[in-house]
């Protein structure tokens, strides 16, 4: 089975600008969350959609957005994108039902976003 | 709320030596307790897991978790440890509850294993 795919691998864009990173869970997972991974900060929480919908979000501005679709793969967006967003993000997928896994999360490598 | 504390940033260990990566958690209920490890450019890979029962929880390349209610921790263990064992580690926790934004895990800040030949 293929594991969680995420692109691009690296990413450099200029304060301003938006950008879309994509995730593609493994077959059969229904949820994926999106982690924000930075040294200071660590590993925070940005949302997590199942079956297409918002099911949780964490606690970042508006100019961070999401969607997922009816093949579960899902998309990240950040708009006007400020130096503090450089980071690592990092998608996790799962069955998404409390009982199957019970919370195990599987993740892809990651998107290293560089804002300049 | 819940919370996860790695006390530690480093822990330096020789290879060949058991090694103990310390976690407390904090928590209102039961606790799901996870260890995950990430490799340099990588994302994060599942180790082991806490859910019920046996309080010695035992989970990939040869590590082991000891759950202990009272002290509120979940600190990883390994007997022996191998220079590949050098990585960044996760402790997380969540609620056992099927909805709400404490379904999510809650990571702690991650400590940095490095074992010496």
């Amino acid at each position: 089975k293929a594991g969680v795919t995420q692109t691009p691998r690296y990413l450099i864009k200029t304060r301003g600008q938006q950008v879309t990173l994509s995730c593609s869970p493994i077959s059969g997972h229904r949820s994926v969350s999106w982690y924000q991974q930075t040294p200071g900060q660590g590993l925070q929480f940005l949302f997590e959609y199942f079956s297409e919908t918002q099911r949780n979000k964490g606690n970042f501005p508006g100019r961070f957005s999401g969607r997922q679709f009816s093949n579960s793969r899902s998309e990240m967006n950040v708009s006007t994108l400020e130096l503090g967003d450089s980071a690592l993000y990092l998608c996790a997928s799962s069955l998404g039902t409390d009982r199957s896994g019970r919370g195990k999360l599987f993740f892809g490598s990651g998107t290293q976003l560089s804002v300049l | 709320a819940q919370s996860v504390a790695q006390p530690e940033d480093q822990v330096n260990v020789a290879e060949g030596n058991p090694l103990t990566v310390k976690c407390t958690y904090s928590v209102s209920g039961n606790p799901y307790l996870f260890w995950y490890v990430q490799y340099p450019n990588r994302g994060l890979q599942f180790l082991l897991k806490y859910i019920t029962g046996d309080n010695l929880v035992k989970g990939s390349y040869g590590f082991e978790a000891e759950f202990n209610k009272s002290q509120t921790s979940f600190h990883l263990k390994k007997p022996s440890a191998l220079v590949s064992d050098s990585a960044l580690y996760f402790c997380a926790v969540r609620r056992p509850i099927s909805s709400g934004s404490a379904r999510q895990l809650t990571f702690g800040s991650g400590t940095q294993l490095t074992v010496l030949p």
